[in-house]
């Protein structure tokens, strides 16, 4: 499997609970990224990260929200105390090098309903 | 403020009619302009990457143009097809080395009928 993965791809949670969403970059990417998406609207960045290193977390909420990519695993968007404003699809991205200048391939994203 | 517009918001084609998708950014410095789709509770797949150089781009019965002096581009859908009702979504680099580089539009919804 070559293609970036998610997982789950549907998540339901209850206000307050905690959401922790996955992402396994394609191989050999070590550049990841995050992004929402709510019903009708366009893709938001949250935050880049490399490995071990948050590089720009200038889209991400400083409260609740969280992620890292650690040296070994998949990275991790959390999102703490979730709220019914949480409800969107999160798609996670990987690239060779800065997606600025290289291409990003995108993972079919994970829905969270929060109920 | 970058930004990224696109038109019209939505369109509805009949099967094997054309059909062209507008984008016009505002993005400085620019580095390179591509064009995605997303189907219906999917992630976005590259259809092309234009850098300022070039002026046409295809990927089969997909034809992108860019125009750098007027800010604009276009994706030219040609013989539309079931499979292509989706969203198409432009993005524009600023290039760098972060991902706030990257200005997204909110997409053109596209609907072929039977």
């Amino acid at each position: 499997n070559a293609g970036v993965m998610q997982n789950p791809r549907h998540l339901v949670r209850r206000r307050g609970q905690e959401a922790r969403l996955r992402c396994s970059p394609m191989k050999g990417h070590s550049h990841v990224y995050w992004y929402r998406q709510l019903p009708e609207e366009g893709l938001k960045f949250m935050v880049y990260l490399q490995k071990e290193n948050i590089i720009d977390e200038s889209g991400m909420p400083k409260e609740r929200f969280s992620a890292e990519f650690p040296k070994e695993g998949p990275s991790i968007l959390r999102i703490q105390q979730v709220v019914r404003g949480d409800s969107a699809a999160y798609f996670c991205a990987s690239s060779l090098q800065p997606s600025t200048l290289y291409e990003q391939y995108f993972g079919p994203g994970t829905r969270l309903t929060v109920t | 403020k970058n930004q990224v517009e696109q038109s019209p918001q939505s369109l509805i084609i009949l099967e094997g009619k054309n059909c062209t998708l507008q984008c016009n950014y505002t993005v400085s410095p620019f580095s390179n302009l591509r064009w995605y789709k997303q189907d219906t509770g999917r992630g976005p797949v590259s259809l092309t990457i234009m850098t300022f150089s070039e002026n046409t781009k295809s990927n089969g019965r997909y034809t992108a143009t860019l125009d750098a002096d007027t800010k604009q581009s276009s994706l030219h859908i040609t013989a539309s097809q079931l499979s292509d009702s989706a969203s198409y979504i432009c993005v524009v680099s600023a290039g760098g080395g972060g991902a706030d580089g990257l200005t997204f539009g909110k997409g053109t919804h596209l609907i072929i009928q039977p």
